[in-house]
C-alpha cells in the first residue's frame, strides 16, 4: 500500500468560491485520480490526474469546474470552482502502481459549501 | 453504461455468523475486482481483490468470482461488531483499454453485525 495524505481535510466555504485539495504520496506512483463521495452516496470518479499533462475527465465532470494538476509522481491538486451546495461532497485521491492492479485512497476531504 | 449493483440493505446478522455480500457487473471487459470497506466518516479501504474465477480467501473473507455470470461476492465468517460498515464493491478493466485503473463502485451494503 502506500501512504496517502490529503489537504485539508474539511473545510466550509462560502457559495462562489474556489477550494484547492492536495493529494500527497510518500512513494511515487503510475495512477493518481480524484473521486467524489456525495451524502450517503457511493463514490464516483471525476478524473485521471496525469503527470504532466491535462487530467482525463469522465463523463459530467469538466477542466473548468475541477481542474486538476499533477506536476510529478507523487503530487496532485484537485480545486472545486465556483462552488456551490450541490458541491458539498467527499472528495477522495487514489492512487495506483504500475504492476499492481490495487488501488488505495486517501482520507478524503470533507467539503461543505454554505 | 458500465454497472455495478450491490444486494440491497442493510444487512444484519448476529455476532458469529456469516455475512454474505454480492456484486453484479455489467461490463465483461472488467478483469479486477475489489472489495472496499468504509466505516462511517472514514475514506474507503481495500480489504480484498480478485482476479481469477473460484474464491479467494484471506483470514475471516473469502471473496468469489464467476465471470460467466458477471458476478463477485464476498463471504465474512465469524462476523464480529466491528465488522459494522458500508461494503463497497468495485471493478475496473485490465490495461490496454480506455478504462484501465478506472474503478467503477457500487453503491455499498450496510452491514450491521449485533452482539
Amino acid at each position: 500500500s502506500a501512504v496517502i495524505s490529503q489537504k485539508p481535510s474539511r473545510d466550509i466555504c462560502q457559495r462562489g468560491t474556489s477550494l484547492t485539495i492536495q493529494c500527497q504520496v510518500d512513494s511515487q506512483v503510475t495512477m493518481m485520480f480524484w473521486y467524489r463521495q456525495q451524502p450517503g452516496q457511493s463514490l464516483t470518479l471525476i478524473a485521471t490526474a496525469n503527470q504532466g499533462s491535462e487530467a482525463t475527465y469522465e463523463s459530467g465532470f469538466v477542466i473548468d469546474k475541477f481542474p486538476i494538476s499533477r506536476p510529478n509522481l507523487t503530487f496532485s491538486t484537485l480545486t472545486v470552482s465556483n462552488m456551490s451546495p450541490e458541491d458539498s461532497s467527499i472528495y477522495l485521491c487514489s492512487v495506483k502502481r504500475t504492476g499492481v492492479d490495487e488501488q488505495y485512497f486517501g482520507p478524503g476531504t470533507r467539503l461543505t459549501v454554505t | 453504461q458500465k454497472e455495478v449493483e450491490q444486494n440491497s440493505g442493510p444487512l444484519s446478522v448476529p455476532e458469529g455468523a456469516i455475512a454474505s455480500l454480492n456484486c453484479t457487473y455489467s461490463d465483461r471487459g472488467s478483469q479486477s475486482f475489489f472489495w472496499y470497506r468504509q466505516y462511517s466518516g472514514k475514506s474507503p479501504e481495500l480489504i480484498m481483490s480478485i482476479y481469477s474465477n473460484g474464491d479467494k480467501e484471506d483470514g475471516r473473507f473469502t471473496a468469489q468470482l464467476n465471470k460467466a455470470s458477471q458476478y463477485v461476492s464476498l463471504l465474512i465468517r465469524d462476523s464480529q461488531p466491528s465488522d459494522s460498515a458500508t461494503y463497497l464493491c468495485a471493478v475496473t478493466a485490465n490495461a490496454g483499454g480506455t478504462s484501465y485503473g478506472k474503478l467503477t463502485f457500487g453503491q455499498g451494503t450496510i452491514l450491521t453485525v449485533h452482539p
